[in-house]
């Protein structure tokens, strides 16, 4: 079943601009990971946030989490063109066994178009 | 370091037929994931290994199986298929185990499987 749940679906914007994704989400989290998946290929990890921190920086990206919503947010500033991809948030579950195992439950991704 | 193998790349299957997809893990990955990737479901777990036992199942019918062996390598196989398991299947690897939850997975870029 899908706990996340991504918004907008699709988002098409031009060269240089910046790109928010929201992801929704709905039982306890240990923590939220973003992913994103060039046409046909596999997912490639882009940044983990734990539940007990509420903003994270790599590079162009800054994502924020609010555990209270429910929600995170994935920006992109600056977009390139070979930032079109989809992007998927994941969550990893609370509580947390321990033991090492973990499934992440995915949401249906937004499809971003970055127009040169 | 060479990324998570898949073979094969593509398959086109009978319904009826059973089919062995295969991961090879990034070296030192003893945990191995397998996901189902549809437009209509989006990333469902299927299950989870680590040093050869299989720690997490998702909601999938006995028809889907896996191993691993001692090298990390894992397969999975899907007997009786039906014309609804065509999908992108997807192994990813991680450092998972004690603590492992913050562990990134890295995917393979996917066996697309096709049943007609």
């Amino acid at each position: 079943s899908q706990q996340g749940e991504e918004d907008p679906q699709a988002l098409s914007i031009q060269e240089g601009e910046n790109a928010t994704m929201n992801c929704s989400y709905k039982t306890s989290i240990n923590n939220l990971q973003w992913y994103r998946q060039n046409s046909g290929r596999g997912l490639v990890h882009l940044i983990l946030i734990r539940s007990n921190e509420r903003e994270k920086h790599s590079g162009r990206l800054r994502v924020t989490l609010d555990t209270s919503k429910k929600s995170s947010s994935l920006l992109i500033t600056a977009s390139r063109a070979a930032d079109t991809a989809s992007y998927f948030c994941a969550t990893a579950p609370n509580p947390y066994s321990g033991a090492g195992s973990y499934q992440l439950t995915f949401g249906k991704g937004t499809k971003l178009s970055v127009i040169p | 370091k060479a990324g998570v193998t898949q073979t094969p790349r593509y398959l086109i299957k009978t319904r009826g037929q059973q089919v062995t997809l295969s991961c090879s893990p990034i070296s030192g990955h003893r945990s191995v994931s397998w996901y189902q990737q549809t437009p209509g479901q989006g990333l469902q777990f299927l299950f989870e290994y680590f040093s050869e036992t299989q720690r997490n199942k998702g909601n999938f019918p006995g028809r889907f199986s896996g191993r691993q062996f001692s090298n990390s390598r894992s397969e999975m196989n899907v007997s009786t298929l039906e014309l609804g398991d065509s999908a992108l299947y997807l192994c990813a690897s991680s450092l998972a185990g004690e603590g492992g939850i913050y562990s990134p997975l890295h995917f393979g870029n996917g066996t697309r499987l096709t049943v007609t």
